[in-house]
């Protein structure tokens, strides 16, 4: 069973462009949760979604944005990006329902110079 | 604002040594969930532990789930080379099961 995919692997961008990146979740699986992980902050939670519709979201600004396809396909975009939007983003997919885990893709590492 | 404290933060043992990470929360968590990530890739899930009291084993890993549900263990007994790489733990609090909470993880180097 493949397991979550996310595209691309890394990413270079300057400050005040945008980018968008992709997750394809675990076959089934309609929920996809998005992640950012820094040196100093961890690992936090951006938002969810859940059959097309975002089901909950973190503490980010508005910049940071997703969405969710019929065939539970996930992107998520940044606008006007900033330095401190340097991270790894990771994409987590489940089934959705009940306690089910999230399972991980290997993440977006975004560099901003 | 529910937090999840996880120490210590870093750890450095020889192979054969034991050793216990702690996660610990003033707020009571549904799930609480532990996973393993190595450099260059993503967080791979170890086990979730959900009833309060909750005793899991995973060979050499033990992980339990407090009474209260608002901390967690995990016990590796005679640590390995490969068990190197970065623990961390997730709860699935108020905002929902997908809506995880992580401690800031601990690195554990194993030295032969």
């Amino acid at each position: 069973k493949a397991g979550v995919t996310q595209t691309p692997r890394y990413l270079i961008k300057t400050r005040g462009q945008q980018v968008t990146l992709s997750c394809s979740p675990i076959s089934g699986h309609r929920s996809v949760s998005w992640y950012q992980q820094t040196p100093g902050q961890g690992l936090q939670f951006l938002f969810e979604y859940f059959s097309e519709t975002q089901r909950n979201k973190g503490n980010f600004p508005g910049r940071f944005s997703g969405r969710q396809f019929s065939n539970s396909r996930s992107e998520m975009n940044v606008s006007t990006l900033e330095l401190g939007d340097s991270a790894l983003y990771l994409c987590a997919s489940s089934t959705g329902t009940g306690n089910q885990p999230q399972h991980f893709g290997d993440g977006t590492r975004l560099s901003i110079l | 604002t529910q937090l999840l404290e996880q120490s210590p933060q870093f750890l450095s043992i020889q192979e054969g040594e034991n050793l216990t990470v702690y996660c610990n929360s003033s707020s009571v968590f549904s799930s609480l969930q532990w996973y393993r990530q190595e450099p260059g890739e993503g967080p791979v899930l170890l086990v979730t532990v959900v009833t309060g009291g909750e005793v899991k084993k995973l060979k050499r890993l033990t992980f339990q789930f407090g009474d209260a549900r608002k901390d967690s263990s995990l016990h590796i007994t005679a640590a390995q080379t490969g068990d190197t790489g970065l623990y961390l733990c997730a709860g699935a609090g108020r905002g929902g099961y997908n809506k995880l909470i992580f401690g800031a993880g601990t690195r554990l180097a194993v030295h032969p």
